[in-house]
C-alpha cells in the first residue's frame, strides 16, 4: 500500500506559539488529502480536505484563521495551528488519496501538547 | 447527511473465537462505500476491509468478513478465530462513490482480546 509519513510524531510548546505538521505522501500523488483531530479513546474528527494547488475546505466549526492548511505540492501538505491554546491539544492524523488509488492512507499522526 | 453509528463502545473476546462489532449508517447515496478500520495502541489507522455498496456479496479478508444488509443500512464486522494482535479500536466508516470524498466514521468500540 501507499505510504504516508507525518512529521514531527510529537510536539510539545508553549501557549501563545505556532506549530506547524507535515504530512508526505512518500511514493505516490496525493491529490486529496485529509486532516484529522481525536480525542483519547473518540472518533476522529474531519477538520478540512485540502486539494493541491486549491483552498482547503473546511468542516463547519472549525476555525480557518486557527489552522491553516497548505497543500503546495502533490506530496505535501501542512497543518499550522496558530497561537496555540491548551485545548488545541489533541492527536491530529492526515491522510492521503490519489488517482488510481480507492482509499485514503494514513499517517502515522502527531500528538501535539500545549502548555 | 451521512451518519454512522456503533453502538458497542466496548467488547470482549477470548483468543481463538469469534466477536462481532455492529454498524449501522444512514444515506440517501445509492452509490457509497463502507469501511472498517483498526486503530492499535500505536494509534496508526489500519484498513481492514471495504465494501462497495453495489456489490451483493459480503466482502472477506482473511479473518475478517462482513455482514452487509443494504436494506437494513447494516455493516457488521466478524473477526474470527481472534488473535491478542486483534486488540485495537475498530472504526466503521462511510464514504461516497467518489474516491476523493471525505469519510464518515463512527464512534469506535474497543476490542479486548483475552487469553
Amino acid at each position: 500500500g501507499a505510504v504516508v509519513s507525518q512529521h514531527p510524531s510529537r510536539v510539545i510548546c508553549k501557549s501563545g506559539t505556532s506549530v506547524k505538521i507535515e504530512c508526505r505522501s512518500l511514493d505516490f500523488q496525493a491529490t486529496t488529502m485529509f486532516w484529522y483531530r481525536q480525542f483519547p479513546k473518540q472518533s476522529l474528527m474531519l477538520m478540512a480536505t485540502s486539494n493541491e494547488g486549491s483552498k482547503a475546505t473546511y468542516e463547519q466549526g472549525v476555525e480557518k484563521d486557527k489552522f491553516l492548511i497548505n497543500h503546495a505540492s502533490l506530496t505535501l501538505s501542512t497543518l499550522t495551528v496558530t497561537s496555540a491554546h491548551p485545548e488545541d491539544s489533541s492527536f491530529y492524523i492526515c491522510s492521503a488519496t490519489g488517482l488510481s488509488y480507492n482509499e485514503q492512507f494514513f499517517g502515522p499522526g502527531t500528538r501535539l501538547t500545549v502548555l | 447527511a451521512q451518519t454512522v453509528t456503533q453502538s458497542q463502545p466496548e467488547m470482549s473476546v477470548q483468543e481463538a473465537e469469534t466477536v462481532t462489532l455492529s454498524c449501522t449508517y444512514d444515506t440517501s447515496e445509492s452509490d457509497y462505500y463502507l469501511f472498517w478500520y483498526k486503530q492499535p495502541p500505536s494509534r496508526q489507522m489500519i484498513l481492514v476491509i471495504r465494501q462497495e455498496a453495489y456489490k451483493q456479496q459480503n466482502a472477506t479478508e482473511n479473518r475478517f468478513s462482513v455482514n452487509f444488509q443494504k436494506a437494513a443500512k447494516s455493516f457488521s464486522l466478524k473477526i474470527s478465530d481472534s488473535q491478542l494482535g486483534d486488540a485495537a479500536m475498530y472504526f466503521c466508516a462511510y464514504r461516497r462513490g467518489t474516491s476523493y470524498g471525505k469519510l464518515t466514521f463512527g464512534q469506535g468500540t474497543i476490542l479486548t482480546v483475552h487469553p
